[in-house]
């Protein structure tokens, strides 16, 4: 899972197989959160999001899951793909107080993907 | 990637020069940012703009200078108090204020001689 240290975590899974990428995050007071993927040399590309009035929001192979008591965001990506290899990052933001435009991100993970 | 284009894709500094990064948006959005990715890192927030003429330092500004004159275009400029210039460097819009959905370029990649 994520940190906020100066190395970045690696997941490795086999394909097929289901990914869990973890995230804390240290602002109580944010209420919008945002996973993004980021591929080597390109800029992140928007994954999925989540309302704090939300515990579990699904897209297409993607889940997050948001606990507000230990402030802890997931992303789980089913059946996992070689094209899911990228640095996940989680972002979070409080969006009532004008902070809406600031985005914090975590360290991010590096998920690989082996064949 | 989503209507915002940057460049130069590759850019290389001399030491005591200025160098500009360029952004430009076609997706009629109000509010523009650049960030600082450093290797093994996340983002970090250089300046922001909500709306034209008008934009706020981030978190690590000192060494940095932007400018809003038109809606679609936020250049950067990294000046030579930036003593650590070498980084990648993304610049993302969001459609308006409050929105805090970002999308982003495909960044610049600037490197000291």
């Amino acid at each position: 899972g994520e940190s906020v240290g100066l190395h970045l975590p690696t997941l490795s899974v086999q394909e097929g197989d289901n990914s869990i990428i973890n995230c804390a995050y240290s602002n109580s007071a944010s209420d919008y959160f945002i996973w993004y993927k980021q591929e080597s040399g390109k800029g992140p590309q928007f994954i999925i999001d989540i309302r704090s009035n939300m515990d579990k929001r699904q897209g297409q192979r993607v889940t997050v899951l948001l606990n507000k008591t230990v402030k802890h965001l997931s992303l789980q990506i089913a059946a996992t793909q070689p094209g899911d290899s990228a640095v996940y990052f989680c972002a979070e933001t409080h969006l009532f107080t004008g902070g809406g435009n600031k985005l914090t991100f975590g360290t991010g993970t590096q998920l690989k993907v082996e064949l | 990637d989503g209507g915002i284009t940057q460049s130069p894709k590759y850019l290389f500094r001399k030491e005591g020069q200025n160098v500009t990064l360029s952004c430009e948006q076609n997706l009629n959005h109000d509010a523009m940012y650049w960030y600082r990715q450093d290797p093994g890192q996340g983002l970090r927030l250089i300046y922001y703009s909500q709306i034209v003429n008008d934009f706020q330092k981030g978190d690590i500004a000192e060494g940095y200078s932007v400018s809003r004159e038109k809606k679609e275009s936020f250049p950067l400029t990294v000046t030579s108090a930036q003593k650590n210039p070498t980084a990648f460097y993304l610049c993302a819009s969001s459609p308006k204020r409050g929105q805090g959905k970002l999308f982003f370029g495909s960044g610049t990649q600037l490197s000291v001689l």
